[in-house]
């Protein structure tokens, strides 16, 4: 099963953009990629997810590096309420696995 | 109308008590799971039903019995509370499959306390 590897924790300033990085070297063909993130206290929520092309809704925009090998989730205009733990995760045998996650602060 | 709806969201009980953590769906989903949340934050899959069917037992003692009585039901039922076993417990479904379709929709948690 292909890991991945997060910052543990990041700041941001509200208004400008979230880069969230993520590293998976050993993600296989068929893996997608997936973000979720945690909000304090609340269930994890879906964010996006992607396999091989970048993909935008209208929460954020997942850019995958052509070897696949890593990705990123941006937060275009960050706002308080996205101050959360984000979850990138690679799907794998029937389960998805959380890890560590990063732990975003939005800051006035 | 709440997708995915677990009760009780706070239950505080003594050791050694059974207690049971209910979870619906109204999604039309065929998959439902139940994770543990611990105190250090780590989200960890317990079990996974697909059309009451279970695909997925992790290692979870045994005294941990889900039951799926229909797709759109997943309960989990714990005997004999252990003062480990303090957690917040949730409740996810999905669509199962690949994709989009492996979206999970989580519920909004059950905080266990057991004294």
């Amino acid at each position: 099963d292909a890991k991945t590897t997060q910052p543990p924790s990041m700041d941001c300033a509200e208004g400008r953009a979230a880069n969230l990085p993520c590293n998976h070297s050993t993600i296989s063909g068929n893996e997608y990629v997936y973000w979720y993130r945690q909000i304090h206290s609340q269930g994890p929520q879906y964010i996006i997810h992607g396999l091989k092309n970048n993909e935008t809704n209208e929460m954020a925009s997942l850019i995958i590096t052509e070897d696949r090998k890593s990705s990123t989730l941006i937060l275009p205009h960050a706002t308080l309420r996205d101050t959360a733990v984000y979850y990138c995760i690679v799907r794998a045998t029937g389960k998805l696995i959380f890890g560590q996650g990063t732990t975003l602060q939005v800051k006035p | 109308d709440t997708a995915v709806s677990q009760t009780p969201k706070y239950l505080v009980t003594q050791m050694g008590n059974d207690k049971s953590i209910k979870c619906e769906q109204n999604l039309g989903h065929d998959t439902m799971y139940w994770y543990k949340q611990d105190s250090k934050k780590f989200l960890k899959i317990m079990f996974s039903y697909n059309n009451k069917e279970l695909i997925i037992n992790e290692t979870v003692p045994n005294r941990f019995s889900p039951k799926s009585p229909d797709k759109a039901h997943l309960n989990l039922h714990i005997n004999s509370l252990e003062l480990g076993d303090s957690a917040v417990y949730f409740c996810a479904s999905s669509q199962g499959g690949a994709g989009a379709n492996e979206k999970l929709f989580f519920g909004s948690g059950t905080q266990l306390s057991v004294l």
